[in-house]
């Protein structure tokens, strides 16, 4: 499986700032998802995010919002901009796994509480 | 009615009960079905992951499909407290372009 590893792991933020959160692969993957977990709740898909191109969004999340670099294969960041008490929440990313794109593994997950 | 819906609410038995987990399905697209355990405060790890209808084992735990009924569960025999979490099944399609999680059941075993 692989090792996924994320940065931060937990952060206090103050409301209309904005975070930027690391995710890195010890192996090459095709396809990084970002995934929100709100306190009790199971995952929502935010984007997924390509290697050279555009990440692609869901229904609810947007780019000026949720903008997502993916440099190479290995890392990808997501940043929550301009942050409000509702984006309080877990952040995971999480990759395919290798050699069947049907099924994900996840980091260990960002925890975010805005202020 | 949601995509995926999951069964019990949060459950708590005793060490060394047998555990059911279920969860049921509206997209007959879906062909891959995975469960993943979450502890607390620590992303959901890939627990067992089967392909269309049938049965899967993994020592203590066994994976059922039954795609006609869109069904699916998960066995826990001799639950330890150890196995204490959330329980996610997720399922998706051939190409894995809607992947989609249920809610999620909290376990707890009682020592």
């Amino acid at each position: 499986s692989a090792v996924i590893s994320q940065k931060p792991s937990r952060d206090i933020c103050q409301r209309g700032t904005s975070l930027t959160i690391q995710c890195q692969v010890d192996s090459q993957v095709t396809m990084m998802f970002w995934y929100r977990q709100q306190p009790g709740q199971s995952l929502t898909l935010i984007a997924t995010a390509n290697q050279g191109s555009e990440a692609t969004y869901e229904s609810g999340f947007v780019i000026d919002k949720f903008p997502i670099s993916r440099p190479n294969l290995t890392f990808s960041t997501l940043t929550v901009s301009n942050m409000s008490p509702e984006d309080s929440s877990i952040y995971l990313c999480s990759v395919e796994r290798a050699g069947s794109q049907e099924t994900q593994y996840f980091g260990p997950g960002t925890r975010l509480l805005v202020l | 009615q949601k995509e995926v819906e999951q069964d019990p609410g949060p459950l708590s038995v005793p060490e060394g009960a047998i555990v059911s987990l279920n969860c049921t399905y509206s997209n007959s697209a879906f062909q891959y079905f995975m469960w993943y355990r979450q502890y607390s405060r620590k992303g959901p790890e890939l627990l067992m992951y089967t392909y269309s209808s049938g049965n899967k084992e993994d020592g203590r735990f066994t994976a059922q499909v039954d795609k006609s009924s869109k069904y699916i569960s998960l066995f826990i025999r001799d639950s330890q407290p150890s196995d204490s979490a959330t329980y996610l099944c997720a399922m998706s399609d051939s190409y894995g372009q809607n992947f989609v999680f249920g809610p999620g059941t909290r376990l707890s075993v009682l020592p």
